[in-house]
């Protein structure tokens, strides 16, 4: 069975310095990976997917994460937050084999992204 | 384009009745899923539908729950005899028939239950 840790629910952190929110899955197969961000009051939206290929992959407002298969790991990364950046991080993860049934997603605990000014 | 919306928006009930929540997907998204988002619970999956079939129910809690989903369109999520617990924020999403493709989340319906 596959699984997702966000070992981190709370993370603060200063405007203008980096932050790593960390992402952990376990799985016996290959999947694909997301992490989707939730703005106070608003809807889920994808800030960026691996699905193969490079393992760096690049998102929406200046984020990116590392897929490390060895590690199992996929953390998301932004090298200077804004005050805007403050929301609710899930990272996810689907089962990338073709001769799967299932198009079931496993969602993380979040993390909830707190900058400070 | 519109979005994934969902009705009503919030929902306050008393122990013990049924209620129905609606979630109506992007137009040509043949996938759609409904979670569960409780306090520092993350998103649980409830179930998914493919089509009008539901191949998977595994995160359906109990029997009280139930959802159809007619035309391929507009699905329903029905909670009978309502508990406490079921206070919630209950989250529709649809997609593209893969997956690798993206979720689109409608905004939620909160759910309180006294």
């Amino acid at each position: 069975a596959q699984s997702v840790t966000q070992l981190d629910s709370q993370v603060p952190v200063f405007e203008e310095a980096p932050v790593e929110l960390r992402c952990n899955y376990s799985s016996s197969v290959s999947v694909y990976l997301f992490w989707y961000v939730q703005y106070p009051n608003q809807g889920l939206q994808l800030l960026l997917k691996y699905l193969s290929g490079s393992t760096l992959v690049k998102g929406i407002n200046g984020f990116e994460a590392e897929f490390n298969k060895s590690q199992t790991s996929f953390h998301l990364r932004k090298p200077s937050v804004h005050i805007s950046d403050t929301a609710e991080y899930f990272c996810a993860v689907s089962d990338a084999r073709t001769t799967s049934g299932t198009y079931k997603y496993i969602f993380g605990t979040g993390t909830r992204l707190k900058v400070l000014a | 384009g519109a979005g994934v919306s969902q009705s009503p928006s919030n929902k306050v009930t008393e122990k013990g009745k049924d209620v129905e929540l609606r979630c109506d997907p992007i137009s040509g998204h043949t996938a759609l899923y409904w979670y569960r988002q409780s306090l520092g619970q993350g998103l649980e999956f409830l179930i998914y539908f493919q089509g009008n079939s539901a191949p998977d129910k595994s995160g359906l809690p109990s029997d009280r729950f139930s959802a159809e989903r007619t035309g391929g369109s507009v699905s329903t999520l029905t909670i009978q005899r309502t508990q406490q617990e079921d206070s919630a924020v209950y989250l529709c999403a649809s997609s593209l028939q893969t997956r690798s493709n993206e979720q689109f989340f409608g905004p939620g319906t909160r759910l309180t239950v006294l």
